[in-house]
């Protein structure tokens, strides 16, 4: 099974870009990455996917090394509301489906 | 909207009692999934279901049961032999279990013993 590493917390100034990294070494090559994020009390919230190039959305971006044992996400002009832990995940096949594996995430606090 | 609907948002269980939490979706979605929280924690698989009549066990079912007679409802029953129930509950549904699509997520039923 790939399992991802979070740094447990970081902060960000408002309005600058948050560069949050994960680190999945053991990831294998269908596998794809995912990111949520969780504000408190809520459910996740998806943000963004891949699986080798790097991806945009209107939320965030998602850069993905060229060995993909790591990515980026990026959240190009924080703000107070982007304030959550946000978690980086793999998939694992389990029973021919594929399941989310869930770490504890990094908790991301955009300070003013 | 679509969407998933959880209910209740806050539930109260007595020792040696049942309780269902209810999951609904309009999504239309094949996939629905009950998942775990404990505080500081990520989420953990409880139950999933692929399609009506359809369901398989995660990594922690033990204490739990559920149903899938409906596509759009997946309640989960947490049951008596369940020894720590206390924590935060969430449901997913996505439109099937392969593939790359995302799954979708309710607000969660947060339950506390009394």
């Amino acid at each position: 099974d790939a399992k991802t590493t979070q740094p447990p917390s970081m902060d960000c100034a408002e309005g600058r870009a948050a560069n949050l990294p994960c680190n999945h070494s053991t990831i294998s090559g269908n596998e794809y990455v995912y990111w949520y994020r969780q504000i408190h009390s809520q459910g996740p919230q998806y943000i963004i996917h891949g699986l080798k190039n790097n991806e945009t959305n209107e939320m965030a971006s998602l850069i993905i090394t060229e060995d993909r044992k790591s990515s980026t996400l990026i959240l190009p002009h924080a703000t107070l509301r982007d304030t959550a832990v946000y978690y980086c995940i793999v998939r694992r096949l389990m029973d021919s489906n594929y399941q989310l594996i869930w770490g504890a995430g990094t908790k991301l606090i955009i300070k003013p | 909207d679509g969407g998933i609907t959880q209910s209740p948002k806050y539930l109260f269980r007595k020792e040696g009692q049942n309780v269902t939490l209810s999951c609904e979706q309009n999504l239309n979605h094949d996939a629905m999934y009950w998942y775990r929280q404990d505080p500081g924690q990520g989420l953990r698989l409880i139950y999933y279901s692929q399609i009506v009549n359809d369901f398989q066990k995660g990594d922690i079912a033990e204490g739990y049961s559920v149903s899938r007679e409906k596509k759009e409802s997946f309640p989960l029953t947490v049951t008596s032999a369940q020894k720590n129930p206390t924590a935060f509950y969430l449901c997913a549904s996505s439109p099937w279990t392969g593939g790359d699509q995302p799954q979708h997520f309710g607000d969660g039923t947060r339950l506390s013993i009394l």
